[in-house]
C-alpha cells in the first residue's frame, strides 16, 4: 500500500520562528489533506491540496504531485500552533480512504 | 465545513461491558468513517460507509461493528470491551462536491477500558 512519511518527527520553536514540515508519499494521489491536532485531540482541517499552492493566514502549503511530496509552511509561529500536524493522502484504491503519516509534533515556546 | 458530533467525549468502562460510541453529522454527507488513534500515533481507518445500509471494514482490523441506518448517524459498537480497546476513536464525514472530497472530523471519543 501507499506509504506516507512526515519529517521532522519532532520540532521545537521559539515564538516568532518560521518552519517547514514535509510529507512524502510513495504513489500518485488524488487527495491530500493537512490537519492540525490540538492538545484536546480535535483534528482541524488546514488544507485540501492534491496539487499546487494555497495560503491561509500564516500558513501555506505546496504539493508537487509529480515528485510526490507536500510542504506545510508556518510563519511567525505562535504558542497556539503547538500540537501535531498530520498529512493524509487518499488510498489509490479509491473511495477516499485516507492514509495518515505519523505526524510532526510541534512545540512552540514563548 | 461539516458539523460532526461525537458522544461521549470521554468514557471509562470496565472489561466485558458493551459500549456504543455515537457519531452524527448535520451536513448530509454520504460518506462517513471511523478512525482509531493510539496516543501520539497516526490514525488508522477501521470502518467506513458510502451511504445508508453500506458499511465496510477499514485497513486496521477491529472487533468493533458499525451500522448506517440513517444518513446522519454512524454509531460504533463494542460488544465486550477489553483493555486493548483503550484508544481514541475519531469519526469523520465527507461528500464529493466540485471534484473535492474533503474529510471533516468530530472531536473524538477517548475510551479507557479498565
Amino acid at each position: 500500500g501507499i506509504q506516507v512519511e512526515q519529517s521532522p518527527p519532532d520540532l521545537i520553536l521559539q515564538e516568532g520562528a518560521n518552519s517547514t514540515l514535509r510529507c512524502n508519499f510513495s504513489d500518485s494521489v488524488n487527495n491530500l489533506q493537512w490537519f492540525h491536532q490540538n492538545p484536546w485531540g480535535q483534528l482541524i482541517n488546514l488544507f485540501y491540496i492534491p496539487s499546487g499552492t494555497k495560503q491561509n493566514g500564516r500558513l501555506s502549503a505546496t504539493t508537487v504531485a509529480t515528485e510526490r511530496y507536500s510542504l506545510l509552511y508556518i510563519s511567525s509561529s505562535q504558542t497556539t500552533d503547538s500540537g501535531v500536524y498530520f498529512c493524509a493522502v487518499e488510498d489509490p484504491g479509491g473511495y477516499n480512504k485516507l492514509i495518515f503519516g505519523a505526524g510532526t509534533r510541534l512545540a512552540v515556546h514563548p | 465545513e461539516a458539523d460532526i458530533y461525537q458522544t461521549p467525549r470521554y468514557l471509562v468502562i470496565g472489561t466485558g461491558k458493551k459500549i456504543t460510541l455515537e457519531c452524527s453529522q448535520t451536513m448530509g454527507h454520504d460518506k462517513m468513517y471511523w478512525y482509531q488513534q493510539d496516543p501520539g500515533m497516526e490514525l488508522h481507518l477501521i470502518h467506513y460507509s458510502y451511504g445508508v445500509n453500506s458499511t465496510e471494514k477499514g485497513d486496521l482490523s477491529s472487533e468493533s461493528t458499525v451500522s448506517r441506518i440513517r444518513t446522519e448517524h454512524f454509531p460504533l459498537t463494542l460488544e465486550s470491551a477489553r483493555p486493548s480497546h483503550t484508544s481514541q476513536y475519531l469519526c469523520a464525514s465527507s461528500v464529493l462536491k466540485a471534484g473535492r472530497d474533503e474529510q471533516y472530523f468530530g472531536p473524538g471519543t477517548r475510551l479507557t477500558v479498565t
